[in-house]
Parts: structure tokens; sequence; C-alpha cells
């Protein structure tokens, strides 16, 4: 079946440093949605990419969708302490949505 | 103020006990799931339901039960065929369960086994 997985499981930062954290389907996917669950919170949407190659911005955070639509990264520039939490891609094939286990970001300021 | 409400936010179950978790919406949402979350593990589809009356068993349905009997409401029921239920349950929904919609989560409720 669909597979999503996703690196690292956790990075521990810098307050300042950047971070990144991928996602890759072990078939094309339709679309990816990123989720970000703060401790002891839950998931929020983030954002979705649909196109091939599709670059999408929010402030820091940057999101790119592979050319064979097959994977994804979420790029955070400078990171603060606010984000702190875990990230999620959400990949969607045929008719299932499959989360990645996610990436535990912690920063030290 | 519309969302997701989620309660108890935490449950204990004894052995051979069943227990029902809550959900309800007052999004106007037609779609609504029940995921589990289990520490490194990514959101596992238990249930989900596009329209009152109707649901379908997602990837982990074995010990688990569902209705939708109301728009608003999908109750989770954790039945003692689940012997592993020590998990954070999270509810969501959806506007009309279309491919391309994003999801809006409860808070959640952290079941544990005594």
């Amino acid at each position: 079946g669909q597979q999503v997985m996703q690196i690292p499981q956790y990075q521990h930062v810098q307050e300042g440093e950047d971070f990144t954290t991928y996602c890759n389907s072990s078939t094309t996917l339709s679309n990816i949605q990123w989720y970000k669950q703060r401790p002891g919170g839950h998931p929020v949407f983030l954002i979705q990419l649909v196109k091939s190659g599709e670059v999408k911005k929010q402030k820091r955070l940057t999101f790119q969708f592979g050319e064979a639509k097959k994977n994804s990264s979420l790029h955070i520039t400078a990171t603060q302490t606010t984000d702190v939490g875990t990230y999620f891609c959400a990949g969607r094939g045929g008719n299932k949505l499959v989360f990645g286990a996610g990436t535990i970001l912690r920063v030290k300021s | 103020d519309g969302g997701i409400t989620q309660s108890p936010k935490y449950l204990f179950r004894k052995e051979g006990q069943n227990v029902t978790l809550s959900c309800e919406q007052n999004l106007n949402h037609d779609a609504m799931y029940w995921y589990r979350q289990d520490p490194g593990q990514g959101l596992r589809l238990i249930y989900y339901s596009q329209i009152v009356n109707d649901f379908q068993k997602g990837d982990i349905a074995e010990g688990y039960s569902v209705s939708r009997e109301k728009k608003e409401s999908f109750p989770l029921t954790v039945t003692s065929a689940q012997k592993n239920p020590t998990a954070f349950y999270l509810c969501a929904s959806s506007t009309t369960g279309a491919l391309n919609e994003k999801l809006f989560f409860g808070s959640g409720t952290q079941l544990s086994v005594l």
C-alpha cells in the first residue's frame, strides 16, 4: 500500500539556524499537505501543494513539491522558538490521505 | 466560535471495558474522521464518514466502532477487542470529504489502560 516516509525523525537546532524536513512517497501523489502540531496540541493545517514542481512560501517557511510528485520538503529559515513542534506531511494518492511519521523540531535559544 | 470539540481530554479504560470518545463539530462539515496517533508514528485512519448514517473503515478499524446519527457528532467506541488501545485519538472534519480539502482537528483525547 501507499507509504509516506518522513525524515529526519527528530532535529534539535540553535535558534537562528535553518531546518528542513523531507517526505518521500512510494507512489505518485495527487497533492500533499503539511500540518504543524505544537507540543500538547493538535495538528493544524499549514498548506497544500498540488502542481508538479510547485513552491509556496509562508513568511520563513518554504514548501516544495517534487517534479515527479513523489516527494516534498518544508524548509524553515532562521528558526525561532515559536517554530517548535512536530511537522507532518500528508500525501494524497487515490482516495487515501497517508500521513508521514512527523519530524519533531526543538529550538535552543 | 466554530470548531471541533473532543471529550474527555483524558480517559482511562479498565480491562474488558468499552469506552466512548466524543466528537462534536459546529463547522457544518459533512465529512468527519477518527485518527489514532502513537509516538513516532504518523496519524492512522480508524473510521471516516462523509454523510449522516454512513461510514467507512479506515486502515485500523479492528476493535473500534462508530456511529453518525447526526451531522455534528461522530462518537468513537473503543471496544474490549482492541488489545492495545493506549494512544492519542484525534477527531477531524472537512467540508465534504473531497480529495483536496484540508482537515480541521479537535484537541484530542488521550486514552490509557489501567
